[in-house]
């Protein structure tokens, strides 16, 4: 079945660069996501990849995708206060069902 | 363009009681999914509705069921209500075409609370 892995909290200076990792269990995951979720409110998408992808850049956010490994890391450069959130990593699997792992909380510390 | 609209956005309801939720999707997405949202287990997928169809679900007892609308509105049900069940339910909704990037839009949810 499926499943998505990820820690549950990460720690980060501000100014630092963040990295949020996470593991899915399906190969034959078509897209791979990144969502935000802000204290009160629903999740917003951050950013997505194709399974073909190995990267996929904008701006300040990075995504890394090892299919061999079933492992994708998303990285924010410059972490501001504002980046303080919960971030969730998705898998839309083969029936088309999007499964999202608990979600990491990402601190900022000055 | 109006997004994802739940509601209630609260409610209490005590042990035994049933309970429905109401999701509106954005304008011209078909497809309507509900996510249970606890501290412990995150979000889980309840299931998803597209065209009136129940084309997924998850791994949640009979006592949760869904409908989809003509209009693609949707509600969620909740019968004999147990403490376990105090969560955020959050509805998002997508195009719905199999060869989209799968996009979820999400409503601010509706957090029930079992006493």
């Amino acid at each position: 079945g499926e499943d998505v892995e990820q820690s549950l909290f990460l720690s980060v200076r501000e100014g630092d660069s963040s990295v949020i990792n996470c593991t899915y269990t399906d190969s034959s995951s078509t897209y791979l996501y990144w969502y935000k979720q802000e204290p009160g409110a629903g999740l917003q998408l951050l950013t997505y990849i194709f399974s073909n992808m190995d990267m996929k850049q904008d701006q300040r956010l990075t995504v890394l995708l090892n299919k061999k490994d079933k492992h994708l890391s998303l990285r924010i450069a410059d972490t501001q206060t504002g980046d303080s959130a919960i971030y969730f990593c998705a898998e839309r699997g083969r029936d088309d069902k999007i499964i999202f792992g608990k979600g990491t909380r990402l601190h900022i510390l000055p | 363009k109006a997004g994802v609209t739940q509601t209630p956005r609260y409610l209490i309801k005590t042990r035994g009681q049933q309970v429905t939720l109401s999701c509106s999707p954005i304008s011209g997405h078909r497809s309507v999914s509900w996510y249970q949202q606890t501290p412990g287990q995150g979000l889980q997928f309840l299931f998803e509705y597209f065209s009136e169809t129940q084309r997924n679900k998850g791994n949640f007892p009979g006592r949760f069921s869904g409908r989809q609308f003509s209009n693609s509105r949707s509600e969620m049900n909740v019968s004999t209500l147990e403490l376990g069940d105090s969560a955020l339910y959050l509805c998002a909704s997508k195009q719905g075409a199999l060869l989209d990037t799968g996009e979820l839009f999400f409503g601010e949810g509706s957090r029930l609370t079992v006493l």
